[in-house]
């Protein structure tokens, strides 16, 4: 079974809107850890957020959040007022406590922001 | 500014010679990782070193070795290049392995072109 789904491979967003990359995850842990990363065409992996499992609130970096809900196992993230320089794949990412180390990601989404 | 630097950015090699890529960080980070992309596809982790602790996955191929002579210094060893193998190669440091926090750090990459 896949551990993380991002069932969206492709979105477009109009510049200055909020835009959902949808993520949910499957991990019989109760310690966790959920990334997100952007990847330009250049190719580098970006860090944009993080949230634990044991966090309450939802996590927040400028104009990422991300949308966890435990129960449903989603952790969907919102960028608000999309720019240009939005565009790029996003990839979620996820580490359990049997595999400390080891990042598992999705296949990703690509976003086009359109001006 | 502290950061995960790979050198060169681009590669080009013969089937079957030899290659090496390059790692280096400031980041002072204890673990260490290599990833393969290809194409349109999530990173897929090959190994990573703890400290000097070196951890193979089980479907890396024999032909990739590393060496993590310092703890600023990783390399990438392709030992017979296949046409396969042509992908970016991604390294990537996090501080250590807890579960909580802990985000990983990715350098811009290597694209390796297998002639």
């Amino acid at each position: 079974a896949q551990k993380i789904t991002q069932t969206q491979p492709g979105m477009f967003v109009q510049e200055k809107e909020a835009v959902t990359l949808d993520c949910t995850y499957d991990t019989s842990d109760q310690s966790y850890g959920l990334f997100w990363y952007k990847q330009p065409s250049s190719g580098e992996m970006i860090f944009l957020i993080y949230q634990g499992s044991y966090d309450e609130q939802n996590a927040t970096e400028g104009r990422y959040s991300l949308n966890f809900q435990k129960a449903r196992k989603s952790a969907n993230l919102v960028i608000s007022a999309s720019q240009l320089g939005d565009s790029a794949m996003y990839f979620c990412a996820m580490r359990e406590l049997g595999s400390a180390r080891q990042l598992t990601f999705g296949s990703g989404t690509q976003l086009t922001v359109l001006p | 500014d502290a950061m995960v630097i790979q050198n060169p950015r681009y590669q080009v090699t013969q089937f079957g010679k030899p290659v090496t890529l390059s790692c280096s960080q400031t980041l002072n980070h204890n673990v260490m990782y290599w990833y393969q992309q290809k194409s349109s596809q999530a990173p897929k982790l090959l190994f990573h070193y703890y400290d000097k602790d070196f951890n193979n996955e089980a479907d890396t191929p024999d032909n990739f070795q590393s060496r993590r002579p310092n703890t600023s210094f990783c390399f990438l060893d392709i030992r017979s290049p296949g046409l396969g193998d042509a992908a970016m190669y991604l390294c990537a440091t996090s501080r250590g392995d807890s579960i909580q926090g802990n985000e990983q750090f990715f350098g811009p990459g290597t694209r390796l072109t297998v002639l």
